[in-house]
C-alpha cells in the first residue's frame, strides 16, 4: 500500500479483556516496529521485526504483550488481560532497514482501557 | 543513560522568525543516523530530516536544517521563517547501525503571530 495502515484507529475495551491491534506496512519494507506513546509523552519502543522474526523484543512491558508478523507483511500486537495503564496510542512504523532509512509511521491506534 | 536528550520541553517563536530545537545524543558506535520528526496535534509522525554520522555537510530540507556538531554530539534542528503550521511536537531520534530508532522526549513548539 501507499502508507502504513493501522486498525482499528480507536479501541475502547474493558479492563481484563484481550485486544488485537493490526499493522499493515508499506509493501517491500522488511523492518516493522511497534511503539507506544502515552498522553503527552515520547515514543516508547516495544518490538522490532525483520521479516517474520523479532530480533528485539526488549521493549515489551510484560508477558501480557505479544506480537507476531506473518508473510513478512502484516503484524498483530496482542495485549492480554488489559490494564488501565495500557491506555496509550500504539504506533506502528515500517522501514527498508539500515542506518540511513527513517521510518514511515501509521496513524496509530488509540487504546482506552476502562 | 539517556541516548537522546531534548532539554527544551517547550519553545515559543514568532511567525517568520527562526528557531533552534536542541538535541544531544550519546553513542560509541561510529555508524549512526540522526532524525527529526514532527508530530502535529493530529498525532501523525512526519519525517523532517536525516543526518548520517559520516556526512560531511549539514543536512537541509527546505526550511529545515540540521546543525550537526559531531564532537559535541549535538544535532540541533533549525527551522527558518517559522509558520503557524509549524506548531507541533518535535522529536529527535537516533539509530545505531541497523538497530531501532531511539526517540527523545520531544519539544513542543508554539508559533505565534
Amino acid at each position: 500500500g501507499a502508507g502504513v495502515s493501522q486498525s482499528p484507529s480507536n479501541k475502547v475495551t474493558e479492563k481484563g479483556k484481550d485486544v488485537e491491534l493490526r499493522c499493515d506496512p508499506i509493501s517491500g519494507h522488511t523492518a516493522l516496529y511497534w511503539y507506544r506513546q502515552s498522553l503527552g509523552q515520547g515514543l516508547e519502543f516495544l518490538i522490532y521485526f525483520q521479516g517474520n522474526s523479532a530480533p528485539d523484543k526488549s521493549g515489551l512491558p510484560s508477558d501480557r504483550f505479544s506480537a507476531e508478523r506473518t508473510g513478512g507483511s502484516v503484524s498483530t500486537l496482542t495485549i492480554q488481560r488489559t490494564q488501565q495503564e495500557d491506555s496509550a496510542v500504539y504506533l506502528c512504523a515500517s522501514s527498508l532497514g539500515g542506518v540511513g532509512w527513517g521510518y514511515t509511521f501509521g496513524s496509530g491506534t488509540r487504546l482506552t482501557v476502562v | 543513560a539517556q541516548k537522546i536528550t531534548q532539554t527544551q520541553p517547550g519553545m515559543f517563536v514568532q511567525e517568520k522568525e527562526a528557531v533552534t530545537l536542541d538535541c544531544t545524543y550519546d553513542t560509541s558506535d561510529p555508524s549512526y543516523g540522526l532524525f527529526w520528526y514532527k508530530q502535529p496535534s493530529s498525532g501523525e509522525m512526519i519525517f523532517l530530516i536525516y543526518q548520517g554520522s559520516y556526512d560531511q555537510q549539514n543536512a537541509t530540507e527546505g526550511r529545515y536544517s540540521l546543525n550537526f556538531q559531531k564532537a559535541r554530539k549535538s544535532a540541533n534542528l533549525v527551522i527558518s521563517a517559522s509558520q503557524l503550521g509549524d506548531s507541533a511536537m518535535y522529536f529527535c531520534a537516533m539509530r545505531e547501525g541497523f538497530d531501532k530508532l531511539i526517540f527523545g522526549t520531544g519539544t513542543r513548539l508554539q508559533v505565534f503571530p
